[in-house]
């Protein structure tokens, strides 16, 4: 079955850039989606198709994907901006959709 | 408002039963591909079941297959997961959301907390 690895966690301060990596197995042939979870709430979609923003999603969040490794980029970071960060792709190999292992933003 | 509310959650013994509802509105149900998802506490997000806006097409986990059965009404804007069988690994926040594009999921429900314990 495909898998979608990213780190644990990042920290980062406040006004510097986050970067959330999503690896997997040639994911640039992929679409990845992105979503923000914050404690006792349901998911959030803040980037899908790679890199398009829906609406209402800031402009400080953007997304990559090339070759084995998907990237979720937040510029100017806020403390709003702490929560769990998930990428998500469908793997048309096994009609499944498949969810990366999360990665805990923390805010210093 | 687009809106989807999750119902039908509780505590439920080992091997028992269990049904799940999402209601939606404030867009065209059934132009819409549906999932469900779910959480185990302090875990991240596991797909579990697909219906296509007919009915027609089905997906589900390997973990779920053979157990659960996802369906829909469009006639009452409303997605269900009848879940047979259930396990302690089971237990979960079971979230229903709508699909977009390609395969991305834009809008969920608050979740519904199901619990299977003896």
């Amino acid at each position: 079955s495909y898998v979608l690895t990213q780190p644990p966690s990042v920290s980062v301060a406040p006004g510097q850039t986050a970067r959330i990596t999503c690896g997997g197995n040639n994911i640039g042939s992929k679409s990845v989606h992105w979503y923000q979870q914050k404690p006792g709430q349901a998911p959030v979609l803040v980037v899908y198709d790679d890199s398009d923003r829906p609406s209402g999603i800031p402009e400080r969040f953007s997304g990559s994907n090339s070759g084995n490794t998907a990237t979720l980029t937040i510029s100017r970071v806020e403390a709003g901006d702490e929560a769990d960060y998930y990428c998500q792709v469908w793997d048309s190999s096994s009609d499944h959709y498949v969810f990366g292992t999360g990665t805990k933003v923390t805010v210093l | 408002e687009v809106q989807l509310v999750e119902s039908g959650g509780g505590l439920v013994q080992p091997g028992g039963s269990l049904r799940l509802s999402c209601a939606a509105s404030g867009f065209t149900f059934s132009s819409y591909e549906m999932n469900w998802v779910r959480q185990a506490p302090g875990k991240g997000l596991e797909w579990v079941s697909y219906i296509s806006s007919s009915g027609s097409t089905i997906y589900y986990a390997d973990s779920v297959k053979g157990r659960f059965t996802i369906s829909r009404d469009n006639a009452k804007n409303s997605l269900y997961l009848q879940m047979n069988s259930l396990r302690a690994e089971d237990t979960a926040v079971y979230y229903c959301a709508r699909e977009f594009g390609a395969n991305a999921f834009d809008i969920w429900g608050q979740g519904t907390m199901v619990t299977v314990s003896s």
